[in-house]
């Protein structure tokens, strides 16, 4: 069964680096998503992205985030200088269309020292 | 404002025990209704949705689910539960508002079965 998958699994930087997240969503599916979950809070959505642009974001993502589909397979999340409060588990997710089920990748725990 | 709520935040239950977890939400238009589950260690799996039709689903593992629309209730039910159950559940809801597809998450909730 396919699978979204993401790396690195752990991610440790040093507040004001730059990380890059990668996710490879299900080859046939065309909107793709970010959540985050920071420990002991709810799973929070950041953006969705569909024919290589944003169509919905959230308030949480303001300029540090990016996202892009550099090729046909990947999918990243970049922040540009990691805050302390940027600390949380990333789950990339992808779905076939609109209205499908969003499946969601085992996520990054990124931890901003 | 939109939003989700899972009203049991930490359940402990012996094996075989009943299971119901709750879940509202708050707006008047169309919903997609999802449980997620995610195991100690794992990534968030889908157990079951509703989109229309029947109010009642069955998901994956004895897992079901009902709708209630006048409630603004999608509650999730196994009739006996199996320590393997040992999990997180998230309710998530998508508000079909144009086109919006992101899922709005509950805060979860914690479940511990007891051998």
């Amino acid at each position: 069964e396919p699978e979204v998958t993401q790396t690195p699994s752990h991610q440790v930087t040093q507040m004001g680096q730059e990380v890059i997240l990668r996710c490879v969503p299900i080859s046939n599916h065309l909107y793709f998503y970010w959540y985050r979950q920071i420990l002991g809070q709810k799973v929070e959505f950041l953006v969705s992205f569909y024919n290589n642009e944003i169509s919905e974001k959230s308030e949480i993502f303001d300029d540090q985030f990016s996202v892009e589909r550099p090729d046909g397979s990947n999918f990243t999340l970049k922040i540009r200088s990691t805050k302390l409060e940027d600390s949380a588990m990333y789950f990339c997710a992808s779905g076939a269309d609109l209205t499908d089920t969003q499946y969601f990748g085992p996520g990054t725990r990124l931890t901003v020292l | 404002a939109q939003s989700v709520s899972q009203h049991n935040h930490h359940v402990i239950l012996s094996e075989a025990a009943s299971l119901e977890l709750g879940c509202n939400y708050s707006y008047g238009g169309t919903v997609n209704l999802f449980w997620y589950v995610q195991y100690p260690g794992q990534h968030l799996q889908l157990l079951l949705k509703y989109f229309s039709g029947d109010p009642l689903v069955k998901g994956i593992k004895g897992f079901e689910a009902e709708f209630i629309k006048s409630k603004f209730s999608f509650n999730l039910r196994k009739p006996s539960v199996q320590w393997s159950d040992t999990a997180e559940y998230f309710c998530a809801v998508k508000f079909r508002a144009g086109t919006a597809s992101k899922l709005t998450f509950g805060t979860g909730t914690r479940l511990q079965v007891t051998l």
